[in-house]
């Protein structure tokens, strides 16, 4: 089946820019989709198709996909920003929905 | 407004079953395809199944295959899981979530409904 890899972790400061990767063999042939949960709270679409924005969504929020790894790129971070982020695609071969494993944003 | 209310949720022993509902406002449960996502206690996102939106493609994930089953009931726009056989590790917040029309991504979530299996 689809394996979608995340690290566990990303630190940044305040202002700066966070990379979030997502790695997938030939990832760059899918649609990858970004959503943000933030503690108790359920999950919220942040990225969809690669590097499309929801409405109202602050174009802080960006994305990228090529190769083996798609982005997820949050430029100006906030402290509101510090929350839980999970890649996903769909997966054609076996009609499955795929999650990464998450990466927790800390804002430091 | 489009909203996704979960229910049905609860302690169960392992074994045993629980029926969690998805109520859904703001649009008809004919027109957009759905699924159930989970979330272990400080685990990640797992997907579960997926109802087509015209009922007839229904896919699970491996872990919950020939134990859950999701479906429909139009006159009261909602969408179900029955969960039979539960085992621990299926304790968990579980989600409703929307794709929107012809895409691949949840637009929409619930706030979920928690399972937990034990004796």
């Amino acid at each position: 089946s689809y394996v979608l890899t995340q690290p566990p972790s990303v630190s940044v400061a305040p202002g700066r820019t966070a990379s979030i990767p997502c790695g997938g063999n030939n990832i760059g042939s899918k649609g990858v989709h970004w959503y943000q949960q933030k503690p108790g709270q359920a999950p919220v679409l942040v990225i969809f198709y690669d590097s499309d924005r929801p409405s109202g969504l602050p174009e802080r929020f960006s994305g990228s996909n090529s190769g083996n790894t798609a982005t997820l790129t949050i430029s100006r971070v906030e402290a509101g920003d510090e929350a839980d982020y999970y890649c996903q695609v769909w997966d054609s071969n076996s009609d499955h929905v795929v999650f990464g494993g998450g990466t927790k944003l800390t804002v430091l | 407004d489009v909203q996704l209310v979960e229910s049905g949720g609860g302690l169960a022993q392992p074994g045993g079953s629980l029926r969690l509902s998805c109520a859904v406002s703001g649009f008809s449960v004919t027109s957009f395809e759905m699924n159930w996502v989970r979330q272990a206690p400080g685990k990640g996102l797992e997907w579960v199944a997926y109802i087509g939106s015209g009922g007839g493609k229904i896919f699970y994930s491996d872990s919950v295959k020939d134990r859950f089953t999701i479906s429909r009931d139009i006159g009261n726009n909602s969408v179900n899981l029955q969960m039979n056989s539960l085992r621990a590790d299926d304790s968990a917040v579980y989600y409703c979530a929307r794709f929107p029309m012809v895409s691949d991504y949840m637009d929409v979530w619930g706030k979920g409904t928690t399972v937990t299996v034990s004796s």
